[in-house]
């Protein structure tokens, strides 16, 4: 496609809930990214993919956090037991580039996670 | 990662030229500063980047002084559809490790166009 798209677009889930979210990055996109935006804040890292390789995930908040990139194509994130503290619009971002960290990110619009 | 600190919130006319700074005192050598837009319900959009002096693009222009130690996003004419929040953003162009790969947003300046 011509831009990163994100499934789905809005996600309720009932509290203890496991959630599962997915982005499709630009067609032969190296590098991938998600981030997490609070209301009001703005976004911050969770983890990044070079091709399939998770090459950081230091910004997952806790073991109940976790991405994969199988194929080095679609990501998913998903949250197990969710939390009321998980609400937030989860953000893919994918880039053409392995190397360069500051230049070429594309952004989705994100998945609206609500946890009641 | 160096800090960036810009303002809350800024209010302007249609058909002004908007200014809006950051301050980053411990950018590093290697550092790039970029801003980003975002609008409701989208994710950040890259506008424009620069290491030094001036940058222009079709949508802004970028002034950083000599000292690096702030930068100033210029928007020309904005109207209604600039309404939005502007992101600074410090950090070095190529990977250095674990860490490199996080782009720090802050909070953003939120700017609003009135009619």
């Amino acid at each position: 496609g011509a831009g990163v798209s994100q499934s789905p677009r809005y996600k309720v889930a009932k509290r203890g809930q496991d959630v599962a979210l997915r982005c499709d990055p630009i067609s032969g996109h190296v590098s991938l990214f998600w981030y997490q935006q609070a209301l009001g804040q703005g976004p911050e890292f969770l983890t990044y993919f070079q091709n399939e390789a998770q090459l950081d995930k230091s910004g997952l908040p806790s073991d109940r956090f976790f991405a994969e990139r199988p194929e080095g194509s679609v990501s998913t994130l998903k949250i197990q037991r969710t939390q009321q503290e998980d609400s937030a619009v989860y953000l893919c971002a994918s880039s053409p580039f392995s190397g360069i960290a500051n230049y070429g990110y594309t952004f989705g619009s994100g998945t609206r996670l609500t946890v009641v | 990662l160096a800090k960036t600190t810009q303002p809350i919130s800024m209010d302007s006319y249609e058909g002004q030229e908007v200014n809006i700074t950051c301050s980053h005192n411990n950018i590093a050598t290697n550092d790039y500063i970029t801003w980003y837009q975002q609008f409701p319900s989208q994710g950040p959009r890259f506008i424009i980047q620069g290491y030094k002096t001036k940058v222009t693009n079709e949508v802004a222009s970028l002034f950083i002084p000599a000292d690096r130690k702030s930068s100033t996003l210029s928007l020309p004419r904005v109207s209604l559809s600039d309404t939005a929040v502007y992101y600074c953003l410090v950090a070095p162009l190529a990977y250095s490790g674990a860490g490199s790969y996080q782009l720090t947003f802050g909070k953003g300046t939120k700017l609003s166009v009135i009619p």
